[in-house]
C-alpha cells in the first residue's frame, strides 16, 4: 500500500528557507506514470498546489510562487523534497505530498504544519 | 491560474442528495477531462472521491458521482449520511506545466 510520509521543521523565521522532505513507502518513486507534487492548506483556507517532480526530473510550478520554490527528488532515497525560500507569514500553512496525476492528487500525506515566525 | 468557483456552504438531510458545483473556464474545467474532488475532515488530509471527472477510485462509495458540462462540472452525494459532511475541494487540469487548479471549497452539513 503505498503511503507518503512528510517530514520537516515545524517552525521557519520570516525570511529564511522553508524545507521539507516527503518519504515514499509502498511502491517506487520511479514511476513513469505518475509525478510527486506539493500542495499546502493555510489554516482555514482552502489547498494551493506548490509544485510537481517526475523521477526524472522534470518539474512544474506554480506561477505564482516559481521565483521561490523548488522541488527536488532522491530516488536513492524514495524522497521528494520541497524548498521555499524567503517565507512570510502568509506562507504559514499545512503542506501535503502526493502522489500526481492528471490533475488528482492520490493518496496523500498526513501533512505537516509549518509555521512562520520570529 | 486563478482558482476555480465553487459554494462556500451546501446543506442537506440524512438520505437526501446534494450537488456541489465547480465552475472554471474553457482553459481548465472546460478544456479537459480532468477533474478531481476530494473530500476533507476536520483535521486530516484531503481524500480523493472522485477522478477523470466520473471515475470513482476503489471503496469510495456510488452514493458519491460526478458530472462535467461546459465549464462547470458537478459532484453529487445522494442518500447523504452523517459522515459526509466535511468540506469538499474540487481541481482541474489547466494544461502543460501545472499538475491542477483548486476550487476554493464547500462545507457540507449534514442537518
Amino acid at each position: 500500500q503505498l503511503q507518503l510520509q512528510e517530514s520537516g521543521p515545524g517552525l521557519v523565521k520570516p525570511s529564511e528557507t522553508l524545507s521539507l522532505t516527503c518519504t515514499v513507502s509502498g511502491d517506487s518513486i520511479r514511476s513513469i506514470s505518475y509525478y510527486w507534487g506539493w500542495i499546502r492548506q493555510p489554516p482555514g483556507k482552502g489547498l494551493e498546489w506548490i509544485g510537481s517532480i517526475h523521477f526524472s526530473g522534470s518539474t512544474y510550478y506554480n506561477a505564482s510562487l516559481r521565483s521561490r520554490v523548488t522541488v527536488s527528488v532522491d530516488t536513492s532515497r524514495n524522497q521528494f523534497s520541497l524548498k521555499l525560500t524567503f517565507v512570510t507569514a502568509a506562507d504559514t500553512a499545512i503542506y501535503y505530498c502526493a502522489r500526481v496525476g492528471y490533475s488528482s492528487f492520490d493518496p496523500w500525506g498526513q501533512g505537516s504544519l509549518v509555521t512562520v515566525s520570529a | 491560474q486563478s482558482a476555480l468557483t465553487q459554494p462556500r456552504s451546501v446543506s442537506g438531510s440524512p438520505g437526501q442528495s446534494v450537488t456541489i458545483s465547480c465552475t472554471g473556464t474553457s482553459s481548465d474545467v472546460g478544456g479537459y477531462n480532468y477533474v478531481s474532488w476530494y473530500q476533507q475532515h476536520p483535521g486530516k488530509a484531503p481524500k480523493l472521491m472522485i477522478h477523470d471527472v466520473s471515475k470513482r477510485p476503489s471503496g469510495v462509495p456510488d452514493r458519491f458521482s460526478g458530472s462535467k458540462s461546459g465549464n462547470t462540472a458537478s459532484l453529487t452525494i445522494s442518500g447523504l449520511q452523517a459522515e459526509d459532511e466535511a468540506d469538499y475541494y474540487c481541481c482541474s487540469y489547466a494544461g502543460s506545466y501545472t499538475s491542477g487548479v483548486f476550487g476554493g471549497g464547500t462545507k457540507l452539513t449534514v442537518l
